[in-house]
């Protein structure tokens, strides 16, 4: 199957860390992504892991990919108000892209 | 760089009319786009893929009478809804492969409401 799961919410004091997981089930992926959306927007893309890869760090987020597992994770650090939003994982089957279920991240002061 | 135009960023129509979306990849060519439907608080469904030249990909259970998609150009591909009727009210997002950045460049996005 395609299913793409997340967490549906998560609320994170601000200053602190933010991990978001997502778990999908197509071992031949090619790349997994996380997207932030915001309300009423499209997607931004925030930053991709190459399935070979096990973590790739990009300023204050940092990726984690556990292929045994099929498991992907993003950690924001020092979440700001500003990272208030939607967050998808997808990963790539060929060109298409599926997408996580989403999760919403909402930090408060 | 790698942007993706989609117009409008909403519509209004009545039910039994048509309504036609726009992507346009502005510096870019794009061989290949896609479009999505996301409903309320749910995740993006992908529809159809669309090539230039050639006919779209559709998702299995996606109407492709009803869901009319054009890709003449390296630049240009378009998504009419035809006969439009109030479940078709969503928010429909158009996306762009662009290689250099190895991932998806997405629109804004149009809301579609049909009354």
């Amino acid at each position: 199957g395609e299913d793409v799961e997340q967490s549906l919410f998560l609320s994170v004091r601000e200053g602190d860390s933010s991990v978001i997981n997502c778990t999908y089930t197509d071992s031949s992926s090619t790349y997994l992504y996380w997207y932030k959306q915001e309300p009423g927007a499209g997607l931004q893309l925030l930053t991709y892991i190459f399935s070979n890869m096990d973590m790739k760090q990009d300023q204050r987020l940092t990726v984690l990919l556990n292929k045994k597992d099929k498991h992907l994770s993003l950690r924001i650090a020092d979440t700001q108000t500003g990272d208030s939003a939607i967050y998808f994982c997808a990963e790539r089957n060929t060109d298409k892209l599926i997408f996580g279920t989403g999760t919403r991240l909402q930090v408060f002061p | 760089g790698a942007v993706v135009s989609q117009h409008p960023s909403w519509v209004i129509c009545k039910s039994g009319t048509s309504v036609k979306i726009e992507c346009r990849s502005l510096d870019f060519q794009a061989t290949t786009m896609f479009w999505y439907r996301q409903f309320p608080k749910q995740s993006l469904m992908l529809m159809a893929t669309s090539n230039e030249g050639s006919k779209a990909t559709y998702e299995q259970g996606v109407e492709k009478d009803k869901f009319l998609i054009n890709h003449a150009s390296l630049t240009l591909s378009t998504l009419t809804v035809t006969s439009a009727h109030p479940e078709d009210s969503s928010f429909y997002i158009c996306s762009a492969i662009h290689k250099r950045s190895y991932g998806y460049t997405f629109g804004s996005g149009t809301r579609l409401t049909v009354v």
